[in-house]
């Protein structure tokens, strides 16, 4: 079955700093992978989505790799601040047979949390 | 963005009872949502696909029985949770897919069940 991996504990970064987050998957070649943000008690948030035919993707502080040899990817936050400090999920997209509509499988989340 | 709703955001129940969750796109609409549970410092587990206008696809291990799903429109899909027991208490996610190609979704903001 498809199995998708983050490292559970939690990363503490001083602000100003990059933080690195790493997202390993199994089983599956995913077209799509997506990384989120939740903060607790609430829904995730979309943040940024790359292709499987993308190696890398921006948006303003936030960058995210997709390796698919090694079948991974990473989330990068430069210049960190406190308001960080968040829960970041990664999702792989499964399509199930000839359904247009893909599922979300997600990783388990790593807390970041950034010191002032 | 999207804006996808719940309502309630927190419910406390007696074992037994039973307890509907209503989940609303706000601005557009959607065809298909999925629900998810979420229990503490855990990722998110999908339960199961709301199809507007047909039967919900319920994820392996999920009593469909138990968690019923009606998708009554193209902005509202709820879920009943059928005679819940303290096993059930957990924050329960509904989302919709945008109309793009990566299938990211919108969350809504979860609710919180306690079945006492």
């Amino acid at each position: 079955s498809q199995k998708i991996e983050q490292n559970s504990e939690a990363l503490n970064i001083q602000e100003g700093k990059t933080a690195t987050l790493t997202c390993n998957y199994t089983n599956y070649s995913p077209a799509y992978l997506q990384w989120y943000r939740q903060d607790p008690g609430r829904g995730p948030v979309f943040l940024l989505l790359i292709r499987e035919n993308e190696k890398e993707k921006r948006k303003e502080r936030l960058k995210v790799t997709f390796d698919t040899t090694l079948k991974q990817s990473l989330f990068h936050i430069t210049a960190s601040q406190p308001a960080d400090s968040a829960t970041y999920l990664c999702a792989l997209v499964w399509y199930k047979g000839s359904s247009n509509t893909g599922k979300l499988i997600f990783g388990q989340g790593t807390t970041l949390q950034v010191k002032p | 963005g999207a804006v996808v709703s719940q309502h309630p955001s927190r419910v406390i129940c007696k074992s037994g009872t039973s307890v509907k969750i209503e989940c609303r796109s706000l601005d557009f609409q959607a065809t298909t949502m999925f629900w998810y549970r979420q229990f503490p410092k855990q990722s998110l587990m999908l339960m199961a696909t709301s199809n507007e206008g047909s039967k919900a696809t319920y994820e392996q291990g999920v009593e469909k029985d138990k968690f019923l799903i009606n998708h009554a429109s193209l902005t509202l899909s709820t879920l009943t949770v059928t005679s819940a027991h303290p096993e059930d208490s957990s924050f329960y996610i509904c989302s919709a897919p945008s109309s793009g190609g990566g299938n990211e979704q919108f969350f809504g903001p979860g609710t919180r069940l306690t079945v006492l």
